[in-house]
């Protein structure tokens, strides 16, 4: 089975710090995708990649930047956290552009304090 | 652009059917269906594409009408395993292959 892995569960941070939300996948998938979820408004694309050192913006990029440095790996970065930045961060992960499934990662719950 | 799901949230008996519903207001490309339990990751169900094709495996099945730019889940006979939030995810034009995803409807099936 394909692993999305998320390093961190759980997070609280202090406003105005940088933070580094990491994510790996096994499977040598192409394309990565970070989202945010809210309660009431589903899941929402802040960033996502489709091969190493692309990254384009999502809907809702304020406020974070991307790396993917490696093709496993892509990590989200929050430049200045900020307490509206409270919420689910989900990775994802598909083999390519095309007629598959995301596989989700288990997810990072960032308090901001 | 995001689709809306209907209804928000629904409580069912083991047993009972229950329907889930998908509607954009853009031409759809595809229509993906997750399910999200407490505290977990979304997992996939199925994807449908454009052909107004039905999918299913177990008793749980869909329907894509792109014509009508909707989709529908059927979940025949619940079980309880099937509690959970279900998401659908679409595919527009112009977003890259990337999914826009609803608000999601909550189902907990009771014994």
């Amino acid at each position: 089975d394909v692993k999305v892995t998320q390093s961190s569960r759980y997070l609280v941070k202090r406003t105005g710090e940088k933070v580094f939300l990491e994510c790996v996948q096994d499977m040598d998938h192409e394309n990565m995708f970070w989202y945010r979820q809210d309660p009431g408004l589903g899941l929402r694309l802040i960033y996502f990649s489709y091969d190493v050192k692309m990254k384009e913006k999502g809907d809702i990029p304020e406020g974070y930047s991307v790396s993917r440095e490696k093709k496993e790996r892509f990590s989200l970065i929050l430049e200045s956290a900020s307490t509206n930045q409270t919420s689910m961060y989900l990775c994802a992960s598909t083999p390519g552009q095309g007629t598959y499934g995301y596989t989700f990662g288990s997810g990072t719950r960032l308090t901001v304090v | 652009q995001q689709p809306v799901q209907s209804p928000q949230a629904v409580i069912l008996r083991e047993g009972e059917d229950a329907v889930i519903n998908c509607s954009s207001s853009k031409a759809l490309y595809s229509v993906h269906w997750y399910r999200q339990k407490h505290g977990e990751a979304p997992v996939f169900l199925m994807i449908l594409l454009k052909g107004g094709e039905q999918k299913g495996h177990d008793k749980i099945s869909a329907s894509f009408n792109e014509k009508k730019q909707q989709s529908s889940l059927y979940l025949t006979a619940s079980q309880l395993s099937y509690s959970g939030t279900y998401f659908c995810g679409t595919e527009i034009g112009g977003s890259q292959g990337n999914l826009i995803f609803g608000k999601g409807t909550k189902l907990s099936v009771k014994p």
